[in-house]
């Protein structure tokens, strides 16, 4: 049981370059979602997903787009990276809204990127 | 919006004793309160919640409680091991009109000392 991984797991890249980091979970879980982890502000949701073809902002969305075209994948993608988007982005799962444990989400192992 | 303030920052225990971090959240309709565990290099893993509906959980050396009417919940940890260590984290889940969001304090990095 893979469970929820990510790819790359470390991504150097310069500014103003498109990067797409990638989110696969094995669950069939209805929701996906991004985060980013920083220093000094904890975890901050970037997107989510309810379901394919679904997406919704959350607090940090500028800079990023997500699509949702198969369950399984959520990838996300930096049109044009800055600096300050630099962080440790997370990938998470949960299921639906129906059945017990429905609002546990679950995180992926994480990329760390850096933007020079 | 929502808002969950998270104490203390830091908190150095030795092996043994207990652990509790706490956290206040703005938002009276919140309805969910994870805490997740996040060792170095890995990803944030679930280890305990709750429901806006119970008011205390408890599994082997963790528990938490919920005080919906002061809006704070926290996280106690019996026996500590070194194992324990790492950083925590609390979140509150908001939901309106289909929408939804965790919203998560700022971490509690928890040293248990042999």
């Amino acid at each position: 049981d893979a469970g929820i991984t990510q790819s790359p797991r470390y991504k150097i890249t310069e500014t103003g370059r498109q990067v797409t980091l990638m989110c696969h979970q094995t669950w069939s879980h209805s929701y996906m979602f991004w985060y980013r982890q920083d220093l000094g502000h904890g975890l901050r949701l970037i997107y989510y997903s309810a379901a394919a073809d679904i997406t919704d902002k959350g607090e940090v969305p500028d800079g990023y787009v997500v699509s949702r075209s198969k369950t399984e994948n959520f990838p996300l993608t930096l049109e044009s990276a800055t600096r300050s988007q630099t962080s440790v982005y997370f990938c998470a799962s949960r299921r639906g809204t129906s059945g017990a444990k429905t609002y546990e989400q679950y995180f992926g192992p994480g990329t760390r990127l850096t933007v020079t | 919006g929502e808002n969950v303030e998270q104490h203390p920052s830091t908190l150095s225990v030795q092996e043994g004793d207990s652990a509790v971090i706490k956290c206040t959240y703005s938002d009276s309709a919140s309805n969910y309160f994870p805490w997740y565990k996040q060792e170095l290099g890995k990803g944030p893993q679930l280890i305990i919640d709750i429901r806006s509906n119970v008011g205390e959980k408890k599994d082997q050396r963790i528990a938490v409680t919920l005080n919906k009417t002061a809006k704070h919940f926290s996280l106690h940890i019996t026996e500590t091991q070194p194992e324990d260590s790492a950083v925590y984290f609390c979140a509150a889940r908001l939901a309106w009109g289909g929408s939804e969001k965790l919203v998560f304090g700022k971490g509690t990095k928890l040293t248990v000392n042999p």
